[in-house]
């Protein structure tokens, strides 16, 4: 059985400040790695993929993957609130379906 | 116009009623898939289709039925409703590459009384 584990939260960060979220997966031959963003209510929206090791990054948001240790996190630089949502991370690891984990709920306090 | 849509948005029925949520896309994906959503169960997979003559079971397909009309289409039946059924229900798509990105649906908000 694939797992992927995320911390379900509430994070709490104070606007300006950096949110670290986490992700860690049981399949060590995961190919794809996701980070989603869902608002109350709304579909999830993707922010970023990573395939390699290492850091990935667009605009405030850096992906960072360590596939030794297997674990991925999403760092979210100068949080606003309007970054306040649930996260999640989801693993792909061929042919299947994408495994999502429960997600992190994050809330950026102003 | 959306790439993924999903009808109804808001549906409220009866118990035992059969309904069905219906799903259509213009990205051109071959996979299509159905989840349903819980507060504090995250996503859970219902089934998936990875093209028109394929179909799967997922992690929670009893109660459910679907069926693939066309590479654009893909429909979620529940033959007879029950109020655990509740729940928000969200259509995804994705190419089939090796990136495999998930693209969903605005999602269906269910009520079974």
């Amino acid at each position: 059985q694939k797992e992927v584990e995320q911390n379900s939260g509430p994070l709490s960060v104070p606007e300006g400040a950096i949110a670290s979220l986490n992700c860690t997966y049981s399949d060590r031959g995961s190919q794809s790695f996701f980070w989603y963003r869902q608002y109350s209510g709304k579909s999830p929206e993707l922010i970023m993929f990573i395939y390699s090791n290492g850091d990935k990054e667009d605009g405030r948001f850096t992906a960072q993957l360590n596939k030794a240790s297997q674990y991925v996190s999403l760092l979210i630089r100068d949080s606003q609130p309007s970054d306040s949502a649930t996260y999640l991370c989801a693993v792909y690891s061929g042919n299947t379906p994408l495994v999502f984990g429960k997600g992190t709920r994050l809330s950026v306090i102003a | 116009d959306a790439d993924v849509t999903q009808t109804p948005r808001n549906r409220i029925t009866k118990t035992g009623k059969r309904i069905m949520l219906e799903c259509s896309q213009t990205k051109g994906h071959d996979r299509m898939y159905w989840y349903r959503q819980d507060p504090g169960l995250g996503l859970r997979l219902i089934y998936y289709s990875f093209d028109v003559k394929d179909i799967n079971k997922g992690e929670i397909s009893d109660g459910y039925s679907v069926s693939r009309q066309a590479q654009a289409k893909f429909s979620l039946s529940l033959e007879s409703a029950i109020p655990n059924q509740t729940a928000l229900y969200f259509c995804a798509t994705s190419e089939g590459t090796a990136q495999e990105t998930q693209y969903f649906g605005p999602g269906t908000r269910l009520l079974v009384l």
